[in-house]
């Protein structure tokens, strides 16, 4: 079964500032997809950027990019020029790919506070 | 156009009693997922319909059940109610298929049992 870590309970930064955040994951397939999920309070969950696991290029979305390492299973959230309207929770989350089973497995969140 | 559309936003209800919650996908979204999300265990798939079909299940008791209709909106129904059911319930859709380009959720329906 495909676990997902997410190291860091809560992080804070500055606004402007760049934060990282950190994600792990353990799997024995070598076709999967990997994502990083928003939620604020308003608790719905929001798709901040996706990352296909046989492409090495590292993807991008604006302020929000990652860094994925396939072979140490990591997959870390860069928040560039953080803005109080980042403050979230921040989920990482895995799904296989050709399984049948689309399902998302999610790591426990980090909450991450902007601060003015 | 409309996102993810789940109803209610909030429910109390009693140890022992059944309850239904809805979903309504994005027009024309075909595949619907459910996840429970709670303080001590996190995001945990549900079930997954496509085409009104479920595709697969999750690790949860047969208490828990759901069904999607010809129009794509679905509904998730847990009997039997226990306090640990509390829990915020979420619903997801995707365009394709497979959810491989991210699902768009709802702002699901936070449930209290007492």
């Amino acid at each position: 079964a495909q676990t997902v870590t997410q190291s860091q309970p809560e992080m804070s930064v500055q606004e402007a500032e760049t934060v990282t955040l950190s994600c792990t994951y353990d799997t024995s397939e070598n076709n999967y997809y990997l994502f990083w999920y928003k939620q604020p309070p308003s608790r719905q969950m929001i798709l901040v950027i996706r990352q296909e696991a046989y492409k090495q290029q590292n993807a991008t979305e604006n302020r929000f990019s990652v860094n994925f390492q396939k072979a140490a299973k990591s997959f870390s959230l860069k928040i560039s020029d953080s803005q109080l309207g980042d403050t979230a929770m921040y989920f990482c989350a895995f799904m296989k790919q050709y399984s049948g089973s689309e399902k998302l497995v999610f790591g426990k969140g980090t909450k991450l506070t902007v601060n003015p | 156009k409309a996102g993810v559309t789940q109803t209610p936003r909030y429910l109390i209800k009693t140890r022992g009693q059944q309850v239904t919650l809805s979903c309504s996908p994005i027009s024309g979204h075909r595949s619907v997922s459910w996840y429970q999300q709670t303080p001590g265990q996190g995001l945990q798939f549900l079930f997954e319909y496509f085409s009104e079909t479920q595709r697969n299940k999750g690790n949860f008791p047969g208490r828990f059940s759901g069904r999607q209709f010809s129009n794509s909106r679905s509904e998730m129904n847990v009997s039997t109610l226990e306090l640990g059911d509390s829990a915020l319930y979420l619903c997801a859709s995707s365009l394709e298929e497979k959810g491989w380009y991210g699902y768009t959720f709802g702002s699901g329906t936070r449930l209290t049992v007492v």
